[in-house]
């Protein structure tokens, strides 16, 4: 799978929107991007995935630009349960349920 | 609470014991993953099945280690003569089968302190 480049951390203001991005800019045509995020002291959680169109449900939004080598994740009103790790995973479309490959994500913090 | 469940969600060991961990999926979910997770560190593949057969095992999983799913239904995974080095999280998530992806469903973790 190809890699992924994020931000250490960053932080938001609590009700402002989060834009979390990712570098991947060796991402293949049958690639997907998908964002987990991981609240301390759980498992990590499946928050939305896409290949090249733009992607919203109803926990956030996936932006991805027309090249693909990058991708923001947006949580339009960040609240301070989004606190969390937020990793983005870059892999192959219809691989079946192979095993995720996780990098160190972006700690985001939202600040009251 | 029909998620995944792992027990027990705490540890403590002495160097050189042996430990088990189980992992209950979410109902009907016919693969599962094992992956370790350090301080810092974002989650690492170990090994998944595929109902009761193991299809593939990281690098990661020493011979120390070793998992089984007797029933394609819970997991274990054993690890035997512990080290201090296997301090970690250990994660356990489920999926439902096919070859589209399914969004894997992970459990709260057992957190493993070996002193």
């Amino acid at each position: 799978d190809a890699k992924t480049t994020q931000p250490t951390s960053m932080d938001c203001a609590e009700g402002r929107a989060a834009n979390l991005p990712c570098n991947h800019s060796t991402i293949s045509g049958n690639e997907y991007v998908y964002w987990y995020r991981q609240i301390h002291s759980q498992g990590p959680q499946y928050i939305i995935h896409g290949l090249k169109n733009n992607e919203t449900n109803e926990m956030a939004s996936l932006i991805i630009t027309e090249d693909r080598k990058s991708s923001t994740l947006i949580l339009p009103h960040a609240t301070l349960r989004d606190t969390a790790v937020y990793y983005c995973i870059v892999r192959v479309a219809n691989s079946g349920n192979t095993p995720l490959v996780f990098g160190k994500g972006t700690r985001l913090s939202v600040i009251a | 609470d029909t998620g995944v469940s792992q027990n027990p969600r705490h540890k403590i060991t002495k160097r050189g014991q042996n430990v088990t961990f189980r992992c209950d999926p979410i109902s009907e979910h016919n693969r599962l993953y094992w992956y370790r997770q350090t301080l810092g560190q974002g989650p690492e593949f170990l090994t998944y099945f595929q109902n009761e057969a193991q299809l593939e095992k990281s690098r990661l999983l020493s011979d120390r280690f070793s998992a089984e799913r007797p029933k394609g239904s819970f997991s274990t995974l054993e690890i035997q003569r512990t080290e201090q080095g296997d301090s970690a999280m250990y994660l356990c998530a489920s999926s439902s089968g096919g070859t589209t992806y399914n969004e894997q469903f992970f459990g709260p973790g057992t957190r493993l302190t070996v002193l």
